[in-house]
């Protein structure tokens, strides 16, 4: 399967832990995004990175949140101290250029009791 | 960040009718409207872009229309099939990013 794959699929989680997601994008894209989707809402932007570049970071990500994409290809995203408001699916995207098709993947979703 | 809106956000319609979702946007400077189709518990996948050079695409039983000075746009769907029943979402661009609406979830009643 050559599309963007997300890992873990699932995570349940304690408040106040610490959780790492990763994506691997389809391997020639250079662009890759990272969203966060809830019940009945469309994705909202967290952050964008242009080969190991992060070029912009949604100004609604609160700096428990980081993410790197260290070589240019896959990118993980990390969530300190755990809420349970960023219980969420988290989902990532790759694109070969810029304003074009976002390739999303079948996404992290993440659970805080 | 740009403000896109769409409604309605539940639209049931029966086989073989047309359905109809707008959106509108808020930054002037956007050019690249997609339209994105997301089944239950599946990843978002496009199905119809315009590019703000254009004012309306078409893609066999799925259009789309633009209208620039207004900053809106819309989807068509003719002849709707139960399969065509999914979570439908626009988004526009600012710079290299997209935004996008809250979606509409479209039911066919077959």
């Amino acid at each position: 399967d050559t599309g963007v794959s997300q890992d873990p699929r699932h995570k349940i989680t304690k408040r106040g832990q610490n959780v790492t997601f990763r994506c691997d994008p389809i391997s020639e894209h250079n662009r890759l995004y990272w969203y966060r989707q809830t019940l009945g809402q469309g994705p909202e932007f967290l952050t964008y990175f242009q080969n190991e570049a992060q070029l912009e970071k949604s100004r609604l990500l609160s700096d428990r949140f980081s993410a790197e994409r260290p070589k240019g290809s896959f990118s993980t995203l990390e969530i300190q101290r755990t809420e349970q408001g960023d219980s969420a699916m988290y989902l990532c995207a790759s694109s070969p250029r810029s304003s074009g098709e976002l390739f999303f993947g079948e996404g992290s979703r993440l659970t805080v009791l | 960040g740009e403000n896109v809106e769409q409604h309605p956000s539940t639209l049931s319609v029966q086989e073989g009718d047309s359905a109809v979702i707008k959106c509108t946007y808020s930054d002037s400077a956007s050019n690249y409207f997609p339209w994105y189709k997301q089944e239950l518990g599946k990843r978002p996948q496009l199905i119809i872009d315009i590019r703000s050079n254009v004012g309306e695409k078409k893609d066999q039983r799925i259009a789309v229309t633009l209208n620039k000075t207004a900053k809106h746009f819309s989807l068509h769907i003719t002849e709707t099939q139960p399969e065509d029943s999914a979570v439908y979402f626009c988004a526009a661009n600012r710079a290299n990013n997209l935004f996008f609406g809250t979606g509409t979830r479209l039911t066919v009643i077959p």
